[in-house]
C-alpha cells in the first residue's frame, strides 16, 4: 500500500520565519503534487513536481522532489499570515488510474 | 466556466436518514473524483469516474453508499441510513484524463446528529 507521510503535522509560527514541510514515502511516485487548502474550501493545487531532484519555485514557495521520487519538501521563506492554511502533498497511485493518494497533511499557523 | 460546484455547502441529517449531494464538473473534464475528508486530515480516496462509467470504488465506502455520473455530466453521492461517523466534508474533484492535477469543489460539510 502507497503511503504518503507529512511532518510535521502541525507548525506555528511568527511572521517573517522559514519554514520545511516533509512528504514522504518508501514507494515511488511518478510524480507528487502539492495542494494547499483553507478552512471550509477545497483544496487549491499549487505544484506538480515530475523529474527528480527536481525544484519548482511559486514566489516564496520551494518545492523539491527527491531525486528517488520518494519524497518531496516545501520550504516557505518569511512566511505571512495569508499562508495559513493546511499543506497536503499528493501523488498517483502505483496503478495510474488517476486517483490521487494523499498525505495526512501539514496545519500551519503564521501569527503576525 | 465557473470551476467544480458542489451543492448543498452544508448539510445537517439526524441519523438514520438519507442525504444526497451533487458535484458539477469542469465541463471538460473527464474524470470525477469523490472523497471524504475529516477535520486536519488529507483526503480519503472514496470513488472516481471516467465519463459516465465508476472505474473504483473504495472498500471505505459501504453498501450504504452510491455515486452515480449519468451522462458522464454531473454526479451524485448517496448515503443511505446515515451514522454518526458518516459526519465529514464530502469533497468532489474533477481533471483531464491525462492530467493529475485536480480541481476540486468547495466540499459538502454533513454533519449527522
Amino acid at each position: 500500500t502507497q503511503l504518503l507521510e507529512q511532518s510535521p503535522q502541525f507548525l506555528s509560527i511568527q511572521e517573517g520565519e522559514n519554514l520545511t514541510v516533509y512528504c514522504n514515502s518508501s514507494s515511488v511516485f511518478s510524480s507528487l503534487q502539492w495542494y494547499r487548502q483553507e478552512p471550509g474550501e477545497g483544496p487549491v493545487l499549487l505544484v506538480t513536481v515530475v523529474t527528480g531532484g527536481e525544484v519548482k519555485k511559486l514566489k516564496r514557495l520551494t518545492f523539491q522532489f527527491g531525486d528517488a521520487r520518494k519524497d518531496s519538501s516545501l520550504h516557505i521563506t518569511a512566511a505571512q499570515p495569508g499562508d495559513t492554511g493546511l499543506y497536503l502533498c499528493a501523488g498517483p497511485n502505483s496503478g495510474n488510474t488517476g486517483k490521487l493518494i494523499f498525505g495526512q497533511g501539514t496545519t500551519l499557523q503564521v501569527k503576525p | 466556466d465557473t470551476g467544480v460546484s458542489q451543492n448543498p455547502r452544508h448539510k445537517i441529517t439526524k441519523r438514520g436518514q438519507n442525504v444526497t449531494f451533487r458535484c458539477d464538473p469542469i465541463s471538460e473534464h473527464n474524470r470525477l473524483y469523490w472523497y471524504r475528508q475529516t477535520l486536519g486530515q488529507g483526503p480519503e480516496f472514496l470513488t472516481y469516474f471516467q465519463n459516465e462509467a465508476q472505474l473504483e470504488k473504495s472498500r471505505l465506502l459501504s453498501d450504504r453508499f452510491s455515486a452515480e455520473r449519468p451522462k458522464g455530466s454531473f454526479s451524485t453521492l448517496e448515503i443511505q441510513r446515515t451514522e454518526q461517523g458518516d459526519s465529514a466534508m464530502y469533497l468532489c474533484a474533477s481533471s483531464l484524463l491525462t492530467d493529475y492535477g485536480y480541481t476540486f469543489g468547495s466540499g459538502t460539510r454533513l454533519t449527522v446528529v
